[in-house]
Protein backbone atom coordinates (compact mmCIF):
# COMPACT_ATOMS: atom_id res chain seq x y z
CA UNK A 1 0.00 0.00 0.00
CA UNK A 2 1.32 3.37 -0.57
CA UNK A 3 0.25 6.90 1.51
CA UNK A 4 1.70 10.21 0.96
CA UNK A 5 2.26 13.31 3.60
CA UNK A 6 1.50 16.46 2.91
CA UNK A 7 2.37 18.55 5.89
CA UNK A 8 1.77 22.15 4.84
CA UNK A 9 -2.46 22.82 4.47
CA UNK A 10 -1.45 25.98 3.44
CA UNK A 11 1.58 28.17 2.16
CA UNK A 12 2.23 32.04 1.20
CA UNK A 13 4.54 32.84 -1.52
CA UNK A 14 5.25 36.54 -3.04
CA UNK A 15 4.76 36.56 -6.58
CA UNK A 16 8.30 36.41 -8.31
CA UNK A 17 9.77 34.03 -5.49
CA UNK A 18 10.48 30.77 -5.14
CA UNK A 19 8.42 28.45 -2.98
CA UNK A 20 8.81 24.89 -1.77
CA UNK A 21 5.93 22.55 -1.11
CA UNK A 22 6.74 19.19 1.20
CA UNK A 23 5.12 15.80 0.42
CA UNK A 24 6.67 12.62 1.80
CA UNK A 25 5.48 9.19 0.72
CA UNK A 26 5.58 6.06 2.23
CA UNK A 27 5.53 2.28 -0.40
CA UNK A 28 7.07 -1.75 -0.06
CA UNK A 29 7.27 -0.97 -3.73
CA UNK A 30 10.59 -1.31 -5.02
CA UNK A 31 9.29 0.64 -8.29
CA UNK A 32 6.89 3.58 -7.94
CA UNK A 33 6.17 6.59 -9.63
CA UNK A 34 5.51 10.36 -8.00
CA UNK A 35 3.23 12.85 -10.04
CA UNK A 36 1.74 16.61 -8.51
CA UNK A 37 -1.20 17.40 -9.46
CA UNK A 38 -2.53 21.52 -9.44
CA UNK A 39 -6.20 22.20 -9.18
CA UNK A 40 -7.00 25.40 -9.78
CA UNK A 41 -10.67 27.29 -8.41
CA UNK A 42 -11.99 25.93 -11.69
CA UNK A 43 -11.77 22.33 -9.86
CA UNK A 44 -9.80 20.91 -13.02
CA UNK A 45 -6.96 18.31 -12.17
CA UNK A 46 -3.73 19.58 -14.18
CA UNK A 47 -0.52 17.18 -14.05
CA UNK A 48 2.51 19.13 -13.62
CA UNK A 49 5.50 16.78 -13.24
CA UNK A 50 6.45 13.38 -13.03
CA UNK A 51 9.70 11.69 -11.36
CA UNK A 52 10.32 7.89 -11.39
CA UNK A 53 11.71 6.31 -8.93
CA UNK A 54 15.01 5.16 -10.44
CA UNK A 55 15.47 8.36 -12.04
CA UNK A 56 18.72 9.98 -11.43
CA UNK A 57 17.79 13.39 -12.14
CA UNK A 58 15.56 15.50 -10.37
CA UNK A 59 12.67 15.99 -12.64
CA UNK A 60 12.51 19.79 -14.36
CA UNK A 61 9.51 21.06 -16.27
CA UNK A 62 9.57 24.81 -16.99
CA UNK A 63 8.88 26.80 -13.61
CA UNK A 64 8.60 22.96 -12.00
CA UNK A 65 11.15 21.02 -10.72
CA UNK A 66 11.22 18.44 -8.02
CA UNK A 67 14.05 17.55 -5.03
CA UNK A 68 13.42 13.89 -4.89
CA UNK A 69 15.23 12.51 -2.21
CA UNK A 70 14.76 8.88 -2.35
CA UNK A 71 16.80 7.56 1.33
CA UNK A 72 14.10 10.59 3.08
CA UNK A 73 11.28 9.13 0.95
CA UNK A 74 10.54 12.85 -0.23
CA UNK A 75 9.45 14.65 -3.39
CA UNK A 76 9.37 18.00 -3.31
CA UNK A 77 8.02 20.48 -5.92
CA UNK A 78 9.65 23.72 -6.50
CA UNK A 79 7.63 26.47 -8.09
CA UNK A 80 10.14 29.04 -8.80
CA UNK A 81 9.39 32.75 -9.93
CA UNK A 82 5.72 32.33 -8.82
CA UNK A 83 3.23 34.02 -10.63
CA UNK A 84 -0.53 34.79 -9.91
CA UNK A 85 -1.90 32.33 -11.40
CA UNK A 86 -0.10 30.08 -9.57
CA UNK A 87 -2.78 30.34 -6.94
CA UNK A 88 -4.31 26.93 -6.24
CA UNK A 89 -4.13 23.14 -4.54
CA UNK A 90 -1.15 21.35 -5.32
CA UNK A 91 -1.59 17.88 -5.03
CA UNK A 92 1.51 15.14 -4.82
CA UNK A 93 0.33 11.45 -5.43
CA UNK A 94 2.21 8.07 -6.15
CA UNK A 95 1.59 4.49 -7.99
CA UNK A 96 3.57 1.48 -7.03
CA UNK A 97 4.58 -0.02 -10.60
CA UNK A 98 5.81 -3.62 -9.06
CA UNK A 99 2.91 -5.34 -9.99
CA UNK A 100 0.83 -3.56 -13.08
CA UNK A 101 -1.50 -0.21 -13.52
CA UNK A 102 -2.56 0.34 -10.00
CA UNK A 103 -4.15 3.82 -9.20
CA UNK A 104 -2.99 7.19 -8.04
CA UNK A 105 -3.13 8.05 -4.25
CA UNK A 106 -3.29 11.43 -3.47
CA UNK A 107 -1.95 13.32 -0.25
CA UNK A 108 -4.67 15.96 0.87
CA UNK A 109 -3.04 18.73 -0.99
CA UNK A 110 -1.58 22.36 -0.29
CA UNK A 111 -3.19 25.53 -1.04
CA UNK A 112 -0.76 27.89 -2.34
CA UNK A 113 -1.86 31.63 -2.69
CA UNK A 114 0.54 33.79 -4.39
CA UNK A 115 0.67 37.83 -3.34
CA UNK A 116 0.90 40.57 -5.48
CA UNK B 1 -8.11 15.67 -29.43
CA UNK B 2 -10.36 15.93 -26.60
CA UNK B 3 -9.45 15.42 -23.54
CA UNK B 4 -11.48 13.20 -20.71
CA UNK B 5 -15.07 14.38 -21.25
CA UNK B 6 -17.37 14.13 -18.24
CA UNK B 7 -21.20 14.89 -17.61
CA UNK B 8 -22.78 16.67 -16.09
CA UNK B 9 -20.68 18.91 -14.89
CA UNK B 10 -23.17 19.51 -12.17
CA UNK B 11 -26.06 16.96 -10.71
CA UNK B 12 -28.25 17.50 -8.01
CA UNK B 13 -30.18 14.54 -6.41
CA UNK B 14 -32.90 14.79 -3.45
CA UNK B 15 -32.07 11.47 -1.72
CA UNK B 16 -33.42 8.20 -2.41
CA UNK B 17 -33.26 9.34 -6.08
CA UNK B 18 -30.20 7.52 -8.35
CA UNK B 19 -27.22 9.66 -9.74
CA UNK B 20 -25.41 8.52 -13.18
CA UNK B 21 -22.28 10.43 -13.92
CA UNK B 22 -20.98 9.78 -17.20
CA UNK B 23 -17.04 9.48 -18.58
CA UNK B 24 -15.68 9.27 -21.90
CA UNK B 25 -11.84 8.99 -21.82
CA UNK B 26 -9.23 9.88 -23.91
CA UNK B 27 -9.07 8.80 -27.62
CA UNK B 28 -6.74 5.81 -27.55
CA UNK B 29 -7.53 5.26 -23.60
CA UNK B 30 -8.60 1.63 -22.52
CA UNK B 31 -8.10 2.42 -18.62
CA UNK B 32 -10.40 4.59 -16.38
CA UNK B 33 -10.64 5.37 -12.63
CA UNK B 34 -12.85 7.11 -10.37
CA UNK B 35 -11.92 9.14 -8.13
CA UNK B 36 -14.18 10.99 -5.09
CA UNK B 37 -13.17 14.32 -3.43
CA UNK B 38 -14.95 16.23 -0.60
CA UNK B 39 -14.36 20.08 -0.06
CA UNK B 40 -10.67 20.23 1.12
CA UNK B 41 -9.47 16.71 0.89
CA UNK B 42 -7.47 14.99 -1.66
CA UNK B 43 -8.79 12.64 -4.08
CA UNK B 44 -9.83 9.05 -2.73
CA UNK B 45 -9.43 6.67 -4.89
CA UNK B 46 -12.65 4.52 -6.27
CA UNK B 47 -12.64 1.74 -8.83
CA UNK B 48 -10.46 1.02 -12.04
CA UNK B 49 -11.39 -0.16 -15.04
CA UNK B 50 -10.74 -1.54 -18.27
CA UNK B 51 -13.18 -2.14 -21.14
CA UNK B 52 -15.95 -4.67 -19.69
CA UNK B 53 -13.77 -5.22 -16.92
CA UNK B 54 -13.52 -4.01 -13.01
CA UNK B 55 -9.98 -4.20 -12.56
CA UNK B 56 -9.55 -3.08 -8.78
CA UNK B 57 -13.22 -1.56 -6.94
CA UNK B 58 -11.51 -1.77 -3.77
CA UNK B 59 -12.12 2.16 -2.84
CA UNK B 60 -15.58 1.87 -3.69
CA UNK B 61 -18.69 1.10 -1.15
CA UNK B 62 -20.10 -2.27 -1.51
CA UNK B 63 -23.78 -0.85 -1.77
CA UNK B 64 -25.09 1.59 -3.92
CA UNK B 65 -22.46 2.33 -5.98
CA UNK B 66 -21.49 0.51 -9.13
CA UNK B 67 -19.59 0.95 -12.18
CA UNK B 68 -19.17 -0.17 -15.76
CA UNK B 69 -17.18 0.79 -18.63
CA UNK B 70 -18.87 -1.33 -21.79
CA UNK B 71 -17.02 -2.17 -24.98
CA UNK B 72 -18.99 0.91 -26.40
CA UNK B 73 -19.73 4.12 -25.02
CA UNK B 74 -18.66 5.99 -21.89
CA UNK B 75 -17.99 4.58 -18.45
CA UNK B 76 -20.81 4.94 -16.13
CA UNK B 77 -20.74 5.38 -11.90
CA UNK B 78 -23.98 4.65 -10.99
CA UNK B 79 -25.03 5.78 -6.91
CA UNK B 80 -28.31 4.01 -6.23
CA UNK B 81 -30.52 5.79 -3.28
CA UNK B 82 -28.30 9.33 -2.87
CA UNK B 83 -27.52 10.45 1.11
CA UNK B 84 -26.67 13.60 2.30
CA UNK B 85 -22.95 12.19 2.70
CA UNK B 86 -22.50 11.44 -1.27
CA UNK B 87 -22.63 14.84 -2.20
CA UNK B 88 -18.67 15.63 -3.80
CA UNK B 89 -17.18 15.94 -6.33
CA UNK B 90 -16.24 12.52 -8.54
CA UNK B 91 -13.79 13.17 -10.84
CA UNK B 92 -12.60 10.16 -13.86
CA UNK B 93 -9.15 9.72 -15.20
CA UNK B 94 -8.21 7.58 -18.25
CA UNK B 95 -4.73 6.56 -19.38
CA UNK B 96 -3.82 4.45 -22.47
CA UNK B 97 -2.67 1.56 -19.82
CA UNK B 98 1.33 1.52 -21.44
CA UNK B 99 3.75 2.05 -18.11
CA UNK B 100 3.99 4.44 -15.31
CA UNK B 101 2.19 7.06 -17.26
CA UNK B 102 0.38 10.10 -15.68
CA UNK B 103 -3.56 9.84 -15.24
CA UNK B 104 -5.56 12.22 -17.89
CA UNK B 105 -8.65 13.53 -15.43
CA UNK B 106 -12.11 14.84 -16.74
CA UNK B 107 -13.49 18.33 -15.20
CA UNK B 108 -15.26 16.31 -12.81
CA UNK B 109 -18.65 16.31 -11.76
CA UNK B 110 -20.56 18.05 -8.40
CA UNK B 111 -23.09 16.01 -7.00
CA UNK B 112 -24.95 17.71 -4.46
CA UNK B 113 -27.77 15.86 -2.77
CA UNK B 114 -30.67 17.93 -1.20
Amino acid sequence: AQKITQTQPGMFVQEKEAVTLDCTYDTSDQSYGLFWYKQPSSGEMIFLIYQGSYDEQNATEGRYSLNFQKARKSTNLVISASQLGDSAMYFCAMRGLNSGNTPLVFGKGTRLSVIA
Amino acid sequence: NAGVMQNPRHLVRRRGQEARLRCSPMKGHSHVYWYRQLPEEGLKFMVYLQKENIIDESGMPKERFSAEFPKEGPSILRIQQVVRGDSAAYFCASSPGQGPEKLFFGSGTQLSVL
